[in-house]
């Protein structure tokens, strides 16, 4: 089968960076995947890493190493509209290329 | 933009009645998707179409069946819905099978009492 595991629970100030890590196991990978989702909202697309190092976008970044089955989002000048579930997904061929995804981290903003 | 849209955003329903809950995409995307999502669990694949008529079991698909006739339209159905059901369901679309972004409904709470 497959699982996923990150943190629960992450909490961090405004301005600070914050990193949710995830690992994985599964068999045919294809690539790792990143959602936000706000309280009482719909999960939304943040970003998808099929090969090993760091992709960029804006104040997000997300990595991969498949050789370690380890991925990471990192939010860097968080602000309070960060607070939200970050959950990680993979991509792989054991269920079909559907997203199989983790139990979620919670990141909590404060002041 | 994609729009997917869930019919009911909130639901009670009885033990035992049957329950449909509908999704529409209106972006002529191939593939769609049924999770339900609960505290602390994450998101949990039920069901998954990859073409009209077409229909892949997910990692918890017991008491549940599913029904794609139009594109469009992906169903999901709660044969005699129990309490254990009471969950949100999330349905998502994609444009096919090699593309990875998902966009997801808004989802439908359901109540069994």
């Amino acid at each position: 089968g497959q699982s996923l595991e990150q943190p629960s629970e992450v909490t961090a100030v405004e301005g600070a960076i914050v990193q949710i890590n995830c690992t994985y196991q599964t068999s045919g990978f294809y690539g790792l995947s990143w959602y936000q989702q706000h309280d009482g909202g719909a999960p939304t697309f943040l970003s998808y890493n099929a090969l090993d190092g760091l992709e960029e976008t804006g104040r997000f970044s997300s990595f991969l190493s498949r050789s370690d089955s380890y991925g990471y989002l990192l939010l860097q000048e968080l602000q309070m509209k960060d607070s939200a579930s970050y959950f990680c997904a993979v991509r792989a061929r054991s269920q079909g290329t559907a997203l199989i995804f983790g139990k979620g981290t919670t990141l909590s903003v404060s002041s | 933009d994609v729009k997917v849209t869930q019919s009911s955003r909130y639901l009670v329903k009885r033990t035992g009645e049957k329950v449909f809950l509908e999704c529409v995409q209106d972006m002529d995307h191939e593939n769609m998707f049924w999770y339900r999502q609960d505290p602390g669990l994450g998101l949990r694949l039920i069901y998954f179409s990859y073409d009209v008529k077409m229909k892949e079991k997910g990692d918890i698909p017991e008491g549940y069946s599913v029904s794609r006739e139009k594109k469009e339209r992906f169903s999901l159905i709660l044969e005699s819905a129990s309490t254990n059901q009471t969950s949100m369901y999330l349905c998502a679309s994609r444009v096919g099978p090699t593309n990875y972004g998902y966009t997801f409904g808004s989802g439908t709470r359901l109540t069994v009492v």
